[in-house]
């Protein structure tokens, strides 16, 4: 599977959009990129999920580039209970029927007042 | 429609003895996962089971784990004769059929091991 590269930490205001770049320079053909949130004591959520271009749904925007090396969450307008890790994950959702999620540390945004 | 349950959420073990650690899927889901997280790391997999099979269990140590998810019933993690490295976050996922990429977790199991 693809290896996944972000940064280990960002910090924000409320309100402001955040934007979480994700590196996977290896990505193959049929690979997906997904984002997953966490929050403390708490198992991942799945937040949003992509092949190419733009995906948007109610909790946050994905914006692939042509190339799929990266990706990068977008979340608009954060509030102090966006503060959480968000993970990116890269691998073939439909591969054998079934979906081994491999996570890297993630990324933990601090949103502040 | 009740999420993943994972019972207990708490568990303490002294170093030798087992550890028993149950996850019930969502209504529907015949997928389950079990991951373990240890402190500030991501999650690792561990095993993926269909009802009465184990399908991938190749992140799951070769001793001491073992998993079951029975006809009826819970998913079973169990760890028998615990050391201080297994204290974790065990964390269950299950998933409808066919659609694999989106999982859904349970709250997760702390194991303390002293």
């Amino acid at each position: 599977l693809a290896k996944t590269t972000q940064p280990i930490s960002m910090d924000s205001y409320e309100g402001q959009e955040v934007n979480i770049t994700c590196s996977h320079n290896n990505i193959a053909t049929n690979d997906y990129i997904t984002w997953y949130q966490q929050f403390p004591s708490q198992g991942p959520r799945f937040i949003i999920q992509g092949y190419k271009t733009k995906v948007t749904n109610e909790v946050a925007s994905l914006f692939i580039p042509a190339d799929r090396k990266s990706s990068t969450l977008s979340l608009p307008r954060v509030s102090l209970s966006d503060t959480a890790v968000y993970y990116c994950l890269v691998g073939d959702p439909f591969s054998g029927g079934y979906n081994k999620l491999i996570f890297g540390a993630g990324t933990r945004l601090a949103v502040h007042p | 429609n009740a999420g993943v349950m994972q019972n207990p959420r708490h568990l303490v073990r002294r170093r030798g003895q087992e550890a028993r650690l149950r996850c019930s899927p969502m209504k529907g889901h015949s997928h389950v996962y079990w991951y373990r997280q240890l402190p500030e790391e991501g999650l690792k997999f561990m095993v993926y089971l269909q009802k009465e099979n184990i399908i991938d269990e190749s992140g799951m140590p070769k001793e001491r784990f073992s998993a079951e998810f029975p006809k009826e019933g819970p998913s079973i993690l169990r760890i028998q004769q615990v050391v201080r490295g297994d204290s974790a976050a065990y964390f269950c996922a299950s998933s409808p059929p066919g659609q694999a990429y989106e999982q859904y977790f349970g709250p997760g199991t702390r194991l303390t091991v002293t």
